[in-house]
């Protein structure tokens, strides 16, 4: 059973242009939802995170956006640059444990 | 600086054999997971442990095992290995109770099982 769902597997985004990411969640004991980010042959690293108290949080070019009715969340890379070129996987965390989605390989192309 | 790393990098190994991937950490974290990554699955738990001598399944735990006898070190043991258990494998860790869940990723370990 799937507890995180990612969508979509792969995307292509023009440089300057804005990359959207997005997650869906079936268990409403998650607690925190970060964004890892991931460059080929390294590990993943946290790139944002939110808790279901706030709807948005925005750091620099990256936004999540959160509707906890809906139980969905997403990410928004404003500007995108080839250097975001990287796998990008959205997680669910409960009783410091995460779930993660399956991924979302993104390429910015100039 | 704190850092997470993993050893060996690369391993190939035949099936049927018993192999160890090594995982340590200066965080003094006391969290510290096991995940394998495979293409269209994303990130899966294998093995988590909250503090010394504390091991608890994860979502793919049948044939891997952990233990923790200190705060800095959590090894992943495969029992006898199998072609279904290549993969990528993470260690991570982070700090028990902390305003944040975030977990820190060790670079991976790669291993293929003939």
């Amino acid at each position: 059973q799937q507890q995180v769902k990612q969508s979509p597997q792969s995307l292509i985004v023009q440089k300057g242009g804005i990359s959207i990411i997005n997650c869906a969640y079936e268990n409403t004991a998650f607690d925190y939802f970060p964004w890892y980010q991931q460059f080929p042959g390294k590990g993943p690293a946290l790139l944002i995170a939110i808790r279901p108290d706030v709807s948005e949080k925005k750091e620099g070019r990256f936004t999540i956006s959160f509707n906890k009715s809906a139980k969905q969340f997403s990410l928004h890379i404003m500007d995108s640059q080839p250097g975001d070129s990287a796998t990008y996987f959205c997680a669910a965390s409960m009783s410091e444990k995460l779930t993660f989605g399956t991924g979302t390989r993104l390429t910015i192309i100039p | 600086d704190a850092e997470i790393t993993q050893s060996p990098r690369h391993k190939i190994t035949e099936t049927g054999r018993q192999v160890t991937l090594a995982c340590h950490q200066t965080w003094n974290h006391n969290n510290m997971f096991w995940y394998r990554q495979d293409l269209g699955h994303g990130l899966r738990l294998i093995h988590y442990s909250y503090g010394v001598h504390d091991t608890n399944k994860g979502e793919v735990s049948d044939g891997y095992s952990v233990s923790r006898s200190n705060t800095e070190d959590l090894p992943l043991t495969l029992e006898s290995a199998a072609s279904s258990q290549t993969s990528v494998y993470f260690c991570a860790s982070s700090a028990a109770g902390g305003a944040t869940d975030t977990q820190y990723f060790g670079p991976g370990t790669r291993l293929t099982v003939l």
